[in-house]
């Protein structure tokens, strides 16, 4: 079946625009959580969610940052006035819940490049 | 908090022969433990998980690990190590089901194969 897809795959920016990221769970997947990839900061987590809500956003690096969901599928990260260290690749990965313990299945990521 | 260190930011091995990537973890329960693969232009593949029980697991690719409580490690080996096993490898330990199960990641480990 259909992983999970994230879009754009690249996304250029400047310095101060907003972005939007979208993620595409697995059907029937519950649980969705967003990561950053960046040089300096390794492999990070910021927020996930468990339907629509968004119990932890404790990742979320400046509020800048904000993410939301809707139906209890896709999810949009969206970046307000982007800066230069918002260079990374996000990804995106999704579960079956949050209860117990499911695999998370990840997206290929957005390569985002703020100039 | 948790945290994860991979001491060896690249690993350089001929093909044919035996791989071990170095994983210590820091967490204060029964910790979930996990290795990602990444290749080239690639999202994270799972390819082994402790959660329990005997210590010694087996994943995908001819790959294992082995849980150690007492020098909170989690190495990966592989004893024959083909061209395709060249990535980038991700030790991480996952939170308890009550934070939601977010991962944290190490630093990761590049693998260079020499033919």
């Amino acid at each position: 079946g259909a992983g999970v897809s994230q879009s754009p795959s690249n996304k250029v920016t400047e310095k101060g625009k907003d972005v939007e990221l979208r993620c595409d769970p697995i059907s029937g997947h519950t649980a969705l959580y967003w990561y950053r990839q960046s040089l300096g900061q390794g492999l990070e987590f910021l927020i996930y969610f468990q339907g629509n809500s968004a119990p932890d956003k404790s990742g979320l690096p400046s509020d800048r940052f904000s993410a939301e969901r809707t139906g209890g599928s896709v999810s949009t990260l969206t970046i307000q006035r982007t800066q230069q260290e918002d260079s990374a690749v996000y990804l995106c990965a999704s579960s079956l819940s949050t209860g117990g313990w499911n695999e998370q299945f990840f997206g290929p990521g957005t390569r985002l490049t703020v100039l | 908090a948790q945290s994860v260190t991979q001491p060896d930011i690249h690993i350089t091995v001929s093909e044919g022969a035996s791989l071990e990537l170095r994983c210590n973890y820091s967490y204060g329960a029964t910790p979930y433990l996990f290795w990602y693969v990444q290749s080239p232009g690639q999202g994270l593949q799972l390819l082994l998980k402790y959660f329990s029980g005997d210590t010694l697991v087996q994943g995908i690719k001819g790959f294992e690990a082995e849980f150690k409580r007492s020098q909170s490690s989690f190495n990966l080996r592989k004893p024959t190590v083909h061209w395709s096993d060249a990535a980038e490898y991700f030790c991480a330990v996952g939170a308890d089901e009550a934070a939601g199960n977010k991962l944290t990641f190490g630093g990761g480990t590049r693998v260079l194969v020499k033919p």
